[in-house]
């Protein structure tokens, strides 16, 4: 049962387009959704995350949507540039509960020069 | 001050081998976890350690042990290794479980 779906599993966008990488959850008790970001060889780390109070997260140009009615929430990359290649993982915690993280597939991202 | 620290970085073994994959933290956190990552199966999580003392199975804790010898460090083995295990591991760290994860670098492990 794979309770956060994230998609596409890769993507390849031009220096300075737009990425943008979606996920989707079925749990309603969800109300911590962090974005994780891992550059090859490396482990992940935390990129940016959102609460469902808000509909909107940004930092820099780095923006998570989060849509509660569809229990959707996205990431968005502007002005994509090469150092930004790395695969990306939405995750999705209730941060009241017993439960741990649970992490999408991932997305492979690669921005081209 | 080095985080989450891992050991070690690359090994290879043949099937029925077993080892141990070390983890190492000084973040003073209290829970500690194993995943595996494999090619689009994204982090698969193998066993957890909410907290000194206790550990609990994860998604895919099959043919894995752990020992979470104290609050730095807990241990990931391979009693009898094959070929399926070929993954890369990463060892993370939360202060709580609903916390940030602080990953540490990973071991590539190939089982021949």
């Amino acid at each position: 049962q794979q309770q956060v779906k994230q998609s596409p599993q890769s993507l390849i966008v031009q220096k300075g387009g737009i990425s943008i990488i979606n996920c989707a959850y079925e749990n309603t008790a969800f109300d911590y959704f962090p974005w994780y970001q891992q550059f090859p060889g490396k482990g992940p780390a935390l990129l940016i995350a959102i609460r469902p109070d808000v509909s909107e997260k940004k930092e820099g140009r780095f923006t998570i949507s989060f849509n509660k009615s569809a229990k959707q929430f996205s990431l968005h990359i502007m002005d994509s540039q090469p150092g930004d290649s790395a695969t990306y993982f939405c995750a999705a915690i209730n941060q009241g509960g017993s439960e741990k993280l649970v992490f999408g597939k991932g997305t492979k991202l690669t921005v081209n020069p | 001050n080095a985080g989450v620290t891992q050991t070690p970085k690359f090994q290879v073994l043949k099937t029925g081998q077993s080892m141990t994959l070390q983890c190492a933290q000084d973040m003073n956190h209290n829970s500690m976890y194993w995943y595996r990552q494999d090619p689009g199966m994204g982090l698969r999580l193998i066993y957890y350690s909410a907290s000194e003392g206790t550990t609990d199975k994860g998604e895919v804790p099959n043919g894995y042990n752990v020992s979470r010898l104290n609050k730095r460090e807990f241990s990931l083995r391979l009693e009898s290794a094959a070929p399926s295990q070929t993954s890369v591991y990463f060892c993370a760290t939360t202060q709580g479980l609903a916390d940030t994860q602080y990953f540490g670098p990973g071991t590539r492990l190939t089982v021949l």
